[in-house]
């Protein structure tokens, strides 16, 4: 959808490593999001990012941070993961400020942390 | 704050059977409105959306109708598919961010 491809798709790592997960969109959408999904938690907001070099947190930004140095990119960065952040990891674009503008999903990235 | 609650399900529903996941929102001013559907092992994807009061969004046969005096945007089908399975999250839209309802997981059997 929006032309949005995460990667890895799947990640297995071990408590204590770094781990960066990456966004890449084609639609020069100006806003790009790092949702994460757990049963009972619908989705949460991790940082999310109005331009180039420009972020903001969301609700869950404790033990993640986030660069985007060019529009089409948006990394994530778990610094030293830790088991409570086993998740499914989605990235998300909108275009502009718009209210009526939806965002685009990406098909997610399922990050184990053993 | 702004929020959203959507039924908690799972829903299970036989085929040709009347869907309703309701879905009422809190929000300051009058926010966009949408739904999202969610297939297993695949991301969300826009179902339909509603940008005022009054608006009926409407895609796939499924429907929702902005109601300001309710605070409402209740999602309905007249008759769900095998295929309609999934999970559905109900949102509401400012400038720059979504809020979420938490989810409700619908299951259509034969």
């Amino acid at each position: 959808d929006a032309g949005i491809t995460q990667s890895p798709r799947h990640k297995v790592t071990e408590t204590g490593t770094p781990v960066t997960l990456r966004c890449h969109q084609t639609e020069n959408h100006r806003y790009m999001y790092w949702y994460r999904q757990d049963p009972g938690h619908g989705l949460r907001l991790i940082h999310y990012s109005y331009g180039v070099k420009d972020t903001d947190k969301g609700e869950v930004s404790d033990g993640y941070s986030v660069s985007r140095s060019k529009t089409e990119d948006f990394l994530l960065t778990l610094e030293s993961a830790t088991s409570s952040q086993t998740s499914v990891y989605f990235c998300a674009t909108k275009g502009g400020s718009d209210s009526n503008q939806p965002q685009h999903f990406g098909d997610g990235t399922r990050l184990s942390i053993l | 704050g702004n929020s959203v609650t959507q039924m908690e399900g799972p829903v299970t529903l036989s085929e040709e059977a009347f869907l309703t996941i309701n879905c009422t929102y809190t929000a300051t001013g009058y926010p966009s409105l949408f739904w999202y559907v969610q297939y297993p092992g695949e991301g969300l994807q826009l179902l339909l959306k509603a940008t005022k009061a009054d608006d009926k969004g409407s895609n796939k046969g499924f429907e929702a109708t902005y109601r300001k005096e309710t605070t409402s945007f209740h999602l309905e089908k007249g008759s769900v598919q095998v295929s309609d399975s999934a999970v559905y999250f109900c949102a509401q839209g400012g400038s720059e961010k979504l809020v979420f309802g938490k989810g409700t997981k619908l299951t259509v059997n034969p």
